[in-house]
């Protein structure tokens, strides 16, 4: 069964970089089949996609993220990453990792999600 | 301002049926699946529906998607007080990426 498993800082200080890891288990990062997300959700708001990531590397971004944001993946220790620098009290948030299907040009669905992690940004 | 529109709330009895509606463009749901997401309080989401109307293995078949032109809607029957959770709509985008609903919180009275 395919789990994932987020890690990382829960406080990072305004103005530095979140950095934050996805360990996948229960199958293989290497799947052509899937994409490897980023999702986050303030607290009391809703889901907002940062950017997705195929085992060879080539990435998704979020237009309005994309400037502050970097996704890669480990394929030798079956884990992905996401950084997002100049962080804000606005980036405070639940982290969410997830699997999501290929598609031509475009990506589906996320069906497996990692339990998520909060990241605070405060000083 | 979320790039889907669905309504903040909704609520029914249990037992009965409900529908919750997720609006977009033709950059969006007009050309792409859609899929919907359930969220209970301090939980991660779990996909309910993908590809406008498949249900993974291990939803019940009171969960039904549909899709029309730029909308598609989320049908529950058989309300349970379980079932009380926000329930979000996403998809791709062709300019944004992947986009989501700004979510609806489900009541079950």
């Amino acid at each position: 069964q395919l789990q994932l498993q987020e890690s990382g800082p829960g406080l990072v200080k305004p103005s530095e970089t979140l950095s934050l890891t996805c360990t996948v288990s229960g199958g293989s990062i290497s799947s052509g089949a899937f994409f490897w997300a980023w999702v986050r959700q303030p607290p009391g708001k809703g889901l907002e996609w940062i950017a997705s990531v195929y085992y060879g590397g080539s990435a998704y971004y979020n237009p309005s993220l994309k400037s502050r944001v970097t996704i890669s993946v480990d394929t030798s220790n079956n884990q992905f990453s996401v950084k997002l620098s100049s962080v804000t009290a606005a980036d405070t948030a639940v982290y969410y990792c997830a699997r999501q299907e290929r598609g031509f040009g475009e990506l589906f669905q996320l069906d497996t999600w990692g339990q998520g992690i909060l990241v605070t940004v405060s000083s | 301002q979320s790039v889907l529109t669905q309504p903040p709330s909704v609520s029914a009895a249990p037992g009965q049926k409900v529908t919750i509606s997720c609006s977009g463009s033709s950059s969006n749901i007009g050309n792409h699946y859609v899929s919907w997401y359930r969220q209970l309080p301090g939980t991660a989401p779990i996909l309910l529906i993908y590809k406008n109307d498949e249900r993974p293995s291990g939803i019940p078949d009171r969960f039904s998607g549909s899709k029309s032109v730029t909308s598609a809607t989320l049908g529950i029957t058989g309300l349970q007080t379980g079932d009380e959770a926000d329930y979000y709509c996403g998809t791709w985008d062709g300019s944004l990426g992947a986009v989501f609903g700004g979510g609806t919180k489900l009541t079950v009275l």
